[in-house]
């Protein structure tokens, strides 16, 4: 069975600073993973994924997450958080070991960004 | 570019009432599914579908059903709606062709069973 955790519920920022989101992972197989954001009363958007290849990886809004398969996390990253960062952002876990067909996403619980002026 | 349409957006139920939700793709997208996000939990499958005329439960599929007869349309069904229904609910598809492609979601319907 796949999982995802994302041990913080809200993570407190100063616009300016370094942010990290966490996440860790378990998978049978190797992992396919997502980090998506939400807005307010909005969807689902998506920020990026690792397949395979480099372990760092670069998405949109200057956010990047490292994938580190010894400690099976891939924490979402940012060098200078914005206040428009604010959000509730999810990672998601895909394992490449497939148990059914279908769009079978995990998700985590999410974790709150908060930035302040 | 419409990507994955929902509607209705706020929907007001009673008990026992039945209901659609409506999910719409342009993509071409063999995937559909149907989540549910609750606090504290994240978001949980409710059924999928992998392409006209198929669909399979997912974690959460009671009390909904589903429906693809075609690759744009896949619509929730609430046969009696219940107060545990109270959810915001997001449809969301993506290619086939490997589980590395990107899920998209509509905007989701807020969905409040009194």
């Amino acid at each position: 069975a796949q999982s995802v955790a994302q041990p913080e519920d809200q993570v407190n920022v100063a616009e300016g600073n370094p942010l990290t989101v966490k996440c860790t992972y378990s998978v049978s197989g190797n992992p396919y993973l997502f980090w998506y954001v939400q807005y307010p009363n909005r969807g689902l958007q998506f920020l990026l994924k690792y397949i395979t290849g480099d372990n760092l990886v670069k998405g949109s809004y200057g956010f990047e997450a490292e994938f580190n398969k010894s400690q099976t996390s891939f924490h979402l990253k940012k060098p200078s958080a914005l206040v428009s960062d604010s959000a509730l952002y999810f990672c998601a876990v895909r394992d490449t070991i497939l148990t059914g067909g279908g769009n079978k996403l995990t998700f985590g619980t999410g974790t709150q960004l908060k930035v302040e002026l | 570019n419409a990507g994955v349409t929902q509607t209705p957006k706020f929907q007001v139920l009673k008990t026992g009432q039945s209901m659609t939700l409506q999910c719409a793709q342009d993509m071409n997208h063999e995937y559909m599914s149907w989540y549910r996000q609750d606090p504290g939990m994240g978001l949980r499958l409710i059924h999928y579908s992998v392409g006209a005329g198929i669909t399979d439960q997912g974690e959460v599929p009671n009390g909904y059903n589903v429906s693809r007869s075609t690759t744009e349309d896949f619509p929730l069904r609430l046969l009696s709606a219940a107060p545990s229904q109270t959810s915001v609910y997001f449809c969301a598809s993506r290619p086939s062709g490997g589980s590395g492609n990107t899920i998209y979601f509509g905007e989701g319907s807020w969905l409040t069973v009194v």
